[in-house]
């Protein structure tokens, strides 16, 4: 399968921004998705982006999209306690997607 | 609730019997995916059926794994003859196929003993 790679962990204070980045190896990749998962949750879609994008804004969040570094970003603006979890990056060129291993997310007071 | 749901949430089973899984997709959707977690990783693909098709498995689905989604609704996944490796959360998810955007479930915990 493709190869997806996200940082393992970030650390935020509350009302900051986070980054949370993620790069991918498949140059065909047509989707690129944003989930989230809560403990003993599944997962949560929260954002997606087509590949002939650049960017994609959606209240608090923005997605930012590389291409030519195969390089995703996603931005919370405003970080609350409520982010922190596991947020997973994935790609699809049709129907399975690649997961990266996630980003653990917390969110210090 | 119109979201994907699984059931049962949590699965406990002694090595060597096996399971079913149950998935409801959101009624709409055409496509159905099942994918597993282990800990510390992110899903990784098992299947999916388009309609009442099974399109893709992928290796890790072995002889012991058979899933069905008979009319075209809802599915199963049976795990035959249980290892204490098949410990994972499976996560079910569903789409339109044109959309190409899965929603999950909240996922079955199986626990092999």
């Amino acid at each position: 399968g493709e190869d997806v790679e996200q940082s393992l962990f970030l650390s935020v204070r509350e009302g900051d921004s986070s980054v949370i980045n993620c790069t991918y190896t498949d140059s065909s990749s047509t989707y690129l998705y944003w989930y989230k998962q809560e403990p003993g949750a599944g997962l949560q879609l929260l954002t997606y982006i087509f590949s002939n994008m650049d960017m994609k804004q959606d209240q608090r969040l923005t997605v930012l999209l590389n291409k030519k570094d195969k390089h995703l970003s996603l931005r919370i603006a405003d970080t609350q306690t409520g982010d922190s979890a596991i947020y997973f990056c994935a790609e699809t060129n049709d129907y399975k997607l690649s997961f990266g291993a996630g980003t653990t997310v917390t969110v210090r007071a | 609730d119109t979201g994907v749901s699984q059931n049962p949430r949590h699965k406990i089973t002694k090595r060597g019997q096996n399971v079913t899984f149950r998935c409801d997709p959101i009624s709409e959707h055409n496509r159905l995916y099942w994918y597993r977690q282990t800990l510390g990783q992110g899903p990784e693909f098992l299947t999916y059926f388009q309609n009442e098709a099974q399109l893709e498995k992928s290796r890790l689905l072995s002889d012991r794994f058979s899933a069905e989604r008979p009319k075209g609704s809802f599915s199963t996944l049976e795990i035959q003859r249980t290892e204490q490796g098949d410990s994972a959360m499976y996560l079910c998810a569903s789409s339109f196929s044109e959309d190409r955007v899965p929603l999950f479930g909240n996922g079955t915990r199986l626990t092999v003993t």
